[in-house]
């Protein structure tokens, strides 16, 4: 089993659209948590940290389940440049802060 | 650019050859990573530095593979005798270790391609 997991997607969606992304860990001593978004051969570039009583930047909201080792990623009013690949991510206590990539949700938003 | 930088961006390589990449992290930075990402995955840890001690290694890191941080500065990543599985892209991102989200900042990353 992958220690973290997404739905890989693509998920197509109209402009305007709020969509929702999911990701489960495995590690239960999972410390930290982040979403990145990297678009098409760049590199990943952090969106938002993810704090245990949600949080929101704008139009994304960040939720953790700790009970049940699950994140999420809500996006409101989708706009075109929201399309990219989002990926989850943890890091494990006592693991000198390394990170642990999902493989990713594809996004793309279309006219 | 007071980002994290990488060269080259793209090495193009036959396979048997030995390559190096270099990474320059944000100034003050005194954690260093290497990761490595294959297409359609996440990237995956290979290894950490703080200033120049290398504290860990991922068991992908085979014995062709070192890393060094020799000033604590910049980093380089070396790849002896390159085989086609090692096709990727090779991130190096850097943090300043404080606090308790450690946010990581990654280079453009290098596109390694064994022929």
């Amino acid at each position: 089993r992958k220690e973290v997991e997404q739905d890989p997607g693509p998920f197509n969606v109209p402009e305007g659209a709020t969509v929702a992304f999911n990701c489960t860990y495995s590690n239960s001593a999972s410390q930290s948590f982040f979403w990145y978004r990297q678009d098409c051969r760049k590199e990943p570039k952090l969106l938002m940290s993810v704090y245990s009583s949600g949080n929101e930047d704008g139009r994304f909201t960040a939720q953790l389940n700790r009970a049940s080792q699950y994140i999420s990623l809500l996006i409101r009013d989708s706009k075109l440049s929201d399309s990219a690949t989002y990926l989850c991510v943890v890091n494990f206590s006592g693991g000198y802060n390394k990170l642990i990539f999902g493989a990713g949700t594809r996004l793309a938003v279309h006219p | 650019d007071t980002g994290v930088s990488q060269d080259p961006r793209h090495k193009i390589t036959k396979r048997g050859q030995n390559v190096t990449f270099r990474c320059d992290p944000i100034s003050e930075h005194n954690r260093l990573y290497w990761y490595r990402q294959t297409l359609g995955q996440g990237p995956e840890f290979l290894t950490y530095f703080q200033n120049e001690a290398q504290l860990e290694k991922s068991r992908l890191l085979s014995d062709r593979f070192s890393a060094e941080r020799p000033k604590g500065s910049f980093s380089t990543l070396e790849i002896q005798r390159t085989e086609q599985g090692d096709s990727a892209m090779y991130l190096c991102a850097s943090s300043l270790g404080q606090g308790d989200k450690n946010i990581q900042y990654f280079g453009a990353g290098t596109r390694l391609s064994v022929l």
